[in-house]
């Protein structure tokens, strides 16, 4: 199992990115997938969740209206398109794989990829 | 939502000790908890799922138990590589960790 983010970088406030996350090594149509964030110095934080087949999609009360997660099964890809984005909206974002109703949480994830949100 | 509160939130260990951190969620959630572990720069990394089941490839000294909002991670004898934060996350009604507890050299 592989997942590699890119797409992340300095965006002023108000701007926007789209970040990606390109999966390997499974089955990639068959696992939910999540954005999970880590502001500087800070906790865990949990963003947006997407079903196997892209037609459930959940997202923390943050962001809602903001962000909109997708993903493209024929490209094993999993997406971020973030909008409007704010100075506390900078940090790690990582995508993680899902292992819904089986039960094992999380359990793999990729090395993450920055984002700044500055002036 | 489910709020979860880790404690505490530092720890102070030497290596060889018995460890624990516990986690408690705000309602029930059965056992759909997991532990990670996370070292500065890297991404977490699972341990335990369903409170207590050992993720494939982690050490058996980590162990986990608990049920619907009182749960706890004990690491029987820590060793230098068990210097890191320990995260918790519910997934019984969306998700939500913990705020994290850091182990470090006493």
């Amino acid at each position: 199992v592989h997942l590699v983010e890119s797409g992340g970088g300095l965006v002023q406030p108000g701007g926007s990115l789209r970040l990606s996350c390109a999966a390997s090594g499974f089955t990639f149509n068959t696992y939910e997938m999540n954005w999970v964030r880590q502001a500087p110095g800070k906790g865990l934080e949990w963003v947006s969740y997407i079903s196997g087949s892209g037609e459930t999609t959940y997202y923390t009360d943050s962001v809602k209206g903001r962000f909109t997660i997708s993903r493209d099964n024929a490209k094993n890809s999993l997406y971020l398109q973030m909008n409007s984005l704010r100075v506390e909206d900078a940090g790690v974002y990582y995508c993680a794989r899902d292992t819904g109703s089986s039960g094992l949480a999380f359990d793999n994830w990729g090395q993450g990829t920055l984002v700044t949100v500055s002036p | 939502d489910i709020q979860m509160t880790q404690s505490p939130s530092t720890l102070s260990a030497s290596v060889g000790d018995r460890v624990t951190i516990t986690c408690r969620a705000s309602q029930s959630i059965s056992t759909w908890l997991a532990w990670y572990q996370q070292k500065p720069g890297k991404a977490p990394n699972l341990l335990i799922y369903k409170a207590s089941s050992l993720q494939s490839g982690v050490p058996s000294r980590f162990s986990g138990s608990g049920f619907g909002t009182e749960f706890a991670l004990t690491i029987s004898s820590l060793q230098p590589d068990d210097f890191a934060t320990y995260y918790c996350q519910q997934y019984n009604s969306l998700w939500t960790f913990g705020q994290g507890t850091k182990v470090e050299m006493k």
